[in-house]
């Protein structure tokens, strides 16, 4: 089975450029999570997705950040500007059955 | 305000010995708990869990503990192997959360040959 899928695994880019990530969730699973991990930290949620519906989305700043799931499986999420305090890793997470997360290897943002 | 806590950033265990990395919580209404292992560039991987119902949880050399009075749970792993080396993060959850999972911030975890 495969797991969940991240893309790009690396992105460099100067500040006030635009970013996006991609994610492809584990088969069937319907809930999907953003979580934002900088260094020596836990992750921290960005955004939690039932299907296509956004249902918690409280800690995304929304100003630069976006994200969407528009037929209830793949994600983006997006930032625009990138600031230079965005750089960390942005982990993508789908739920299985029993609860337990199955994470993406993450995309590890560096704005310059 | 940090709901979970794991005050150790670090610790070292030599080959064959007990490690026991250890967690805390705030949060009463928190009723599963969960660890995550993590290697480096590469995302979290669920390793084991327990509900608030039981005070102890076996997963071949993999225990989790909790003591729901202290609001602390703890992770052991006997014999540690050089392979166990990785980061490895508590998590919490409740049912009115929709289970959504506050983590703490990591213990790394270094297994001496």
């Amino acid at each position: 089975e495969a797991g969940v899928v991240q893309s790009p695994r690396y992105k460099i880019i100067e500040k006030k450029q635009p970013v996006a990530f991609w994610c492809n969730p584990i088969s069937g699973h319907n809930t999907l999570y953003w979580y934002l991990q900088n260094l020596g930290q836990g992750p921290e949620l960005l955004i939690r997705y039932e299907n296509e519906e956004a249902v918690d989305d409280s800690q995304l700043p929304k100003d630069r950040f976006s994200a969407e799931r528009l037929k209830g499986v793949d994600s983006t999420l997006k930032i625009q500007p990138a600031e230079l305090g965005d750089s960390a890793v942005y982990l993508c997470a789908s739920r299985g059955p029993s609860g337990e997360l199955f994470f993406g290897e993450g995309s590890r943002l560096t704005v310059l | 305000d940090q709901q979970v806590k794991q005050n150790s950033p670090s610790l070292s265990v030599q080959e064959g010995r007990i490690s026991i990395l250890n967690c805390d919580y705030t949060n009463s209404m928190f009723d599963y708990f969960l660890w995550y292992k993590k290697y480096p560039a590469e995302g979290p991987t669920f390793l084991i869990s327990i509900s608030s119902i039981k005070d102890k949880n076996e997963d071949g050399r993999f225990t989790v503990f909790l003591n729901k009075s202290a609001k602390h749970l703890s992770l052991h792993i006997v014999p540690s192997q050089p392979g166990d080396s990785a980061v490895y993060f508590c998590a919490a959850s409740f049912s009115g959360s929709a289970r959504q999972l506050t983590f703490g911030s990591g213990t790394q975890l270094t297994v001496l040959p």
